[in-house]
């Protein structure tokens, strides 16, 4: 069964120093979502992207990120400088047009020193 | 925009049913209901999009109430599987998802 997969599965990184999470969206599927999840907390959305372009972003999603999609099958999420609070699980997901049940990928813990 | 989940917690023991809420001061224009086990990424369960809608996925079924403001998802004869933290979630129009407070569901043997 085609799944989402994203690497690593864990990042430790130093304040300060960028880091580019890597997501692999289900083939045929044409929207891609991030998520962050700090520990024992809610499911925040980050961003959605269509079309190779944003199509939402929330609050959280501020100048420090940015997205891509730069070969037609990854989809990354890169924090240009890392603050602690940004510590937290990473989700990436993805959907076909014709459905809104949203496949989630594993995760990457990211962790901030 | 967020929406609001009842209870935060509950406990049941094996074969208790339990209803989790998902309310929003808003019509909503869908709801998905997903469940995340500890440590692990969420899945999704069902998705509602007509108001007065109800749908069911084994002994795990779901209703949207008429306004689209409400909506349940009702766990019937708990297994010890169902343990884990129900979101519900909508997404609007521009593909913005909003994930639900969350409701922890713990079920002893």
């Amino acid at each position: 069964e085609p799944e989402v997969t994203q690497t690593p599965s864990h990042q430790v990184t130093q304040m300060g120093q960028e880091v580019i999470l890597r997501c692999v969206p289900i083939s045929n599927h044409l929207y891609f979502y991030w998520y962050r999840q700090i520990l024992g907390q809610k499911v925040e959305f980050l961003v959605s992207f269509y079309n190779n372009e944003i199509s939402e972003k929330s609050e959280i999603f501020d100048d420090q990120f940015s997205v891509e999609r730069p070969d037609g099958s990854n989809f990354t999420l890169k924090i240009r400088s890392t603050k602690l609070e940004d510590s937290a699980m990473y989700f990436c997901a993805s959907r076909t047009g014709a459905s809104y049940e949203q496949y989630f990928g594993p995760g990457t813990r990211l962790t901030v020193t | 925009q967020q929406p609001v989940q009842s209870p935060q917690a509950v406990i049941l023991r094996e074969g208790e049913d339990a209803v989790i809420n998902c309310s929003s001061s808003k019509a909503l224009y869908s709801v998905h209901w997903y469940r995340q086990k500890h440590g692990e990424a969420p899945v999704f369960l069902m998705i509602l999009l007509k108001g007065g809608e109800q749908k069911g996925h084994e002994k795990i079924s779901a209703s949207f109430n008429e306004k689209k403001q409400q909506s349940s998802l009702y766990l019937t004869a708990s297994q010890l599987s169902y343990s884990g933290t129900y979101f519900c979630g909508t997404e609007n129009t521009g593909n913005q998802f909003y994930f639900g407070t969350g409701t922890s569901l713990t079920v002893i043997p």
